[in-house]
């Protein structure tokens, strides 16, 4: 059974890179088909999708946040990395680190327990 | 960029049937999915593909579309579905979330 578990400071300041890993357990992160994505949650609000990368390491990102973001993946230690520059308040969230699947089209069969990241000086 | 439609909030007594709509351009032409999330936890998919229900997910789920909207349904509303319910589609390759729905079992 996969397993993601986010990982990451909790605290970045303004104007600085925030940083997360999502450690993958259970399965292979270069495993055809699959996708893995990051998606947000700011504090009361609703689900953000941020971007994915692929099996094949292409990425796709939001293009609200596109030129802020870098989605990487480190194989020999199974993990996804999500690197966010120039951080403000706004991206103060719980970030959810998910594995998309599904063939046809894309769904996060498989979601981490989230990280929380506040952004303040 | 695109959007996605939900009521903020339903409202139904026990065993009753939930349904919660979903509306966005075009959205009959993609495929849509939906996810559950309790307080305090991540969200889990209970549709993908439209229609398809993924293993260990009970059958009292199920959903449609119709046009520009798709519709979750939960029959035999129970407390454990006091949630937010967020449909979710892909629209030029990004991942689009709707604002989700919370759902009081009273």
């Amino acid at each position: 059974q996969v397993q993601l578990q986010e990982s990451g400071p909790g605290l970045v300041k303004p104007s600085e890179t925030l940083s997360l890993t999502c450690t993958v357990s259970g399965d292979s992160i270069s495993s055809v088909a699959y996708y893995w994505n990051w998606v947000r949650q700011p504090p009361g609000k609703g689900l953000e999708w941020i971007g994915y990368i692929s099996y094949s390491g292409t990425t796709y990102y939001s293009p609200s946040l596109k030129s802020r973001i870098t989605i990487s993946t480190d194989m020999s230690n199974n993990q996804v990395s999500l690197r966010l520059n120039s951080v403000t308040a706004a991206d103060t969230a719980v970030y959810y680190c998910a594995r998309g699947g599904g063939g046809v089209v894309i769904f996060f069969d498989t979601w981490g327990q989230g990280a929380l990241v506040t952004v303040s000086s | 960029s695109y959007e996605l439609t939900q009521p903020p909030s339903v409202s139904v007594s026990p065993g009753q049937t939930i349904n919660i709509t979903c509306s966005g351009e075009k959205l009959g032409q993609k495929y849509s999915s939906w996810y559950q999330q309790r307080p305090g936890q991540a969200p889990i998919v209970l549709i993908y593909q439209d229609t398809q229900r993924p293993s260990g997910v009970p059958k009292r789920f199920s959903a449609s579309v119709s046009g520009n909207t798709a519709t979750l349904t939960i029959a035999g509303a129970q407390a454990a579905d006091e949630a937010d319910y967020y449909c979710q589609t892909w629209a030029s390759n990004s991942g689009v979330f709707g604002p989700g729905t919370w759902v009081t079992v009273l």
